[in-house]
């Protein structure tokens, strides 16, 4: 099973400010990676695919790159509908696998 | 508009059994393979089970493995979740998820989800 392990766990950061996100897997997951955002009490809402290719109505001060083990999602600057937990997510083998989360929270 | 309603969840005993289900329209349901991901309280994203187009392929967590069965009605454009022998730590909202498309098992839509219970 691979393993994904996001940092930091928790992001406290005030609108305006820059986010970098991390996920790393615990082997290579090629470019087979997403991330997603999740509210309190919603569903998750997909960001990127395949690493870095945009869902349907993402802004663009989302962005994610990455390859093989070590991948990044950065929101530019943040807006204050974007304080919320995330996710990344491998689609490389079986059993597909979600890390742990990053809570980006209002400083 | 892509519609995911689901249906089922609430409360059972332990070692009780329980079937979610999942409604669809909007899209060719045929050509989208569907999951199951939950999330227990207060803590992360669990991929539980998927289910290819045709139902030839069908994958499940090893968590679930043996007690879970999923299952799909292209007719009905209806997704289901057959769990058995409740346990627990099975407690979760359960979502039912589309698939990108037939092979790309990323999540672009996602029903409401539905709370299962396991307690005495």
């Amino acid at each position: 099973e691979i393993v994904l392990t996001q940092s930091p766990a928790t992001l406290s950061l005030s609108p305006g400010e820059r986010a970098t996100l991390s996920c790393r897997a615990s082997q290579s997951v090629s470019s087979y990676l997403a991330w997603y955002q999740q509210k309190p009490g919603k569903a998750p809402r997909l960001l990127f695919y395949d690493v870095s290719n945009r869902a349907t109505g993402i802004p663009a001060r989302f962005s994610a790159s990455g390859s093989g083990t070590d991948f990044t999602l950065t929101i530019t600057s943040l807006e204050p509908e974007d304080f919320a937990v995330y996710y990344c997510q491998h689609r490389s083998n079986w059993p597909l696998t979600f890390g742990g989360g990053t809570k980006v929270e209002i400083k | 508009e892509v519609q995911v309603v689901q249906s089922g969840g609430g409360l059972v005993k332990p070692g009780g059994s329980l079937r979610l289900s999942c409604a669809v329209s909007g899209f060719h349901f045929t050509s989208y393979a569907m999951n199951w991901v939950r999330q227990a309280p207060g803590k992360g994203l669990e991929w539980v089970s998927s289910v290819s187009t045709g139902s030839s392929y069908i994958y499940y967590a090893d968590s679930v493995k043996g007690r879970f069965t999923i299952s799909r009605d292209n007719a009905k454009k209806s997704l289901y979740l057959q769990m058995n022998t409740l346990r627990a730590e099975d407690t979760a909202v359960y979502y039912c998820a589309r698939a990108l498309d037939t092979v790309t098992y990323f999540f672009d839509d996602w029903g409401q989800g539905s709370l299962v219970t396991v307690s005495s």
